[in-house]
């Protein structure tokens, strides 16, 4: 069972335009998740993560969204810029209970056109 | 300072074949991961490690996949008998503790003919 989701395998915004990367998961132990960015061979990097006592965290032009009565976050990125074309993961763990194993979506590819 | 490196960056083989890949680790880091991604799917989770020890090898998908971590620094993730569906991209991953974010090496591409 999939049990952290993205939904949509792409997405295209324009420049200066707001990015909304969707992510849901299902299990309820989950009590940490994280944003990765990942370009063409290379390893995925760490971009943004939040614990689940918060609905809220930001850094720069990045901000994650945690709605846990519905089992989502979000991140948005504001504004967009060519150089974020990439493919974005998002990850879930349940560190309280099983350390740092990470549980990841199947990634939303973000192209940012000029 | 240097992150978390990975030899080979590219391994070909035949099937049935012995593979060996490794990484190392950010100087410090105790815990380590190895994940799997096969084409249009998020990294899969296989193994990490506190220490020296196997903390979780839950994610190991059959007993051809072993991997060590004798020194509690270097990792080596062993795969016997090789297979065709073993093709994807073998990354891993250190942290301070497994309480802390984790940071990707740029993997290794294994590709099983």
């Amino acid at each position: 069972d999939q049990q952290v989701k993205q939904n949509s395998p792409s997405l295209r915004v324009q420049e200066g335009r707001i990015s909304i990367l969707n992510c849901d998961y299902t299990n309820s132990m989950f009590d940490y998740f994280l944003w990765y960015k990942k370009y063409p061979a290379e390893g995925p990097t760490f971009l943004i993560s939040i614990s689940s006592i918060k609905d809220k965290n930001e850094d720069g032009r990045f901000t994650v969204f945690l709605n846990k009565s519905a089992k989502h976050l979000s991140l948005h990125i504001v504004p967009s810029q060519p150089g974020d074309s990439a493919v974005y993961f998002c990850a879930a763990s349940a560190r309280r209970n099983q350390g740092g194993k990470l549980i990841f979506g199947q990634g939303t590819e973000l192209s940012v056109k000029p | 300072g240097a992150g978390v490196s990975q030899t080979p960056s590219n391994k070909v083989t035949e099937k049935g074949k012995y593979v060996e890949l490794r990484c190392d680790p950010i100087s410090g880091h105790t815990a380590l991961y190895w994940y799997r991604q096969s084409l249009g799917q998020g990294p899969e989770f296989l193994i990490y490690f506190q220490g020296t020890g196997a903390a979780d090898d839950s994610g190991l998908p059959n007993d051809r996949f072993f991997a060590v971590r004798p020194e509690g620094s270097v990792s080596t993730l062993k795969i016997q008998r090789t297979e065709r569906g073993d093709s994807a991209v073998y990354l891993c991953a250190s942290s301070e503790t497994d309480q802390e974010t984790q940071y990707f090496g740029p993997g290794t591409r294994l590709l099983v003919l």
